[in-house]
């Protein structure tokens, strides 16, 4: 987890309703990035920034916007657009130029 | 053995035994490779990375292999605790035109079970 934090830990939503996934790290990275995991597959990603004020689609973007005013900041929002959100939501980051991205405690999302 | 692409597969073995997972990457020009540990509920945990110039690499009670002919991966996990219980992943750099883009693949993981 190391300075990686993501709240809430868990999130019920209603069909309908926009919500937001925070990410915050204290750890001086530039690039970092959202993913999706669902129950036995591995990690889909949503969005990722490489610096302040830029960020890219991944490979599962439709359903979610994100934002990078800051550095140390990337909230992740999943829009009523998204089908099927319910999932558990990873945010990670790395330093530029290197390809170890180190992970937050995710947050578990659930659509009722 | 985990490839991208597959169902989740499993490994169960008795404590104090050696464990092998494996990983088949898609992409030969792909230069790093990284495992992690999932366990129940968390995020993914860094174990050990490789690059491509080597072939093996060793950390406290982990060893990863690279075999880049075959384009095959694994993690050996020596004297196994039922702590070491959980999801592993392996995962590939992004490299297009000789660049890499930060991102990673990763592979669907292997679930391993580890008994008294």
């Amino acid at each position: 987890d190391g300075g990686i934090t993501q709240s809430p830990k868990y999130l019920f939503r209603k069909e309908g309703q926009n919500v937001t996934l925070s990410c915050e790290q204290n750890l001086n990275h530039d690039a970092m990035y959202w993913y999706r995991q669902d129950p036995g597959q591995g990690l889909r990603l949503i969005y990722y920034s490489q610096i302040v004020n830029d960020f890219q689609k991944g490979d599962i973007a439709e359903g979610y916007s994100v934002s990078r005013e800051k550095k140390e900041s990337f909230p992740l929002t999943v829009t009523s657009a998204q089908k099927n959100p319910t999932a558990f939501y990873l945010c990670a980051s790395n330093p530029w130029g290197t390809d170890t991205q180190y992970f937050g405690p995710g947050t578990r999302l659930t659509v009722l | 053995g985990e490839s991208v692409g597959l169902h989740l597969p499993t490994l169960s073995v008795q404590e104090g035994d050696n464990s092998i997972i494996n990983c088949a990457y898609s992409n030969s020009a792909s230069d790093y490779f990284i495992w992690y540990k999932q366990e129940s509920g968390k995020g993914p945990q860094f174990i050990i990375d490789i690059r491509s110039n080597m072939d093996k690499r060793q950390g406290q009670r982990v060893t990863v292999l690279l075999n880049k002919t075959v384009k095959h991966l694994s993690l050996q996990i020596a004297a196994t605790q039922p702590g070491d219980s959980a999801v592993y992943f392996c995962a590939e750099n992004m490299v297009a035109g000789g660049t890499s883009y930060g991102k990673l693949t990763f592979g669907q993981g292997t679930i391993l079970t580890v008994h008294p």
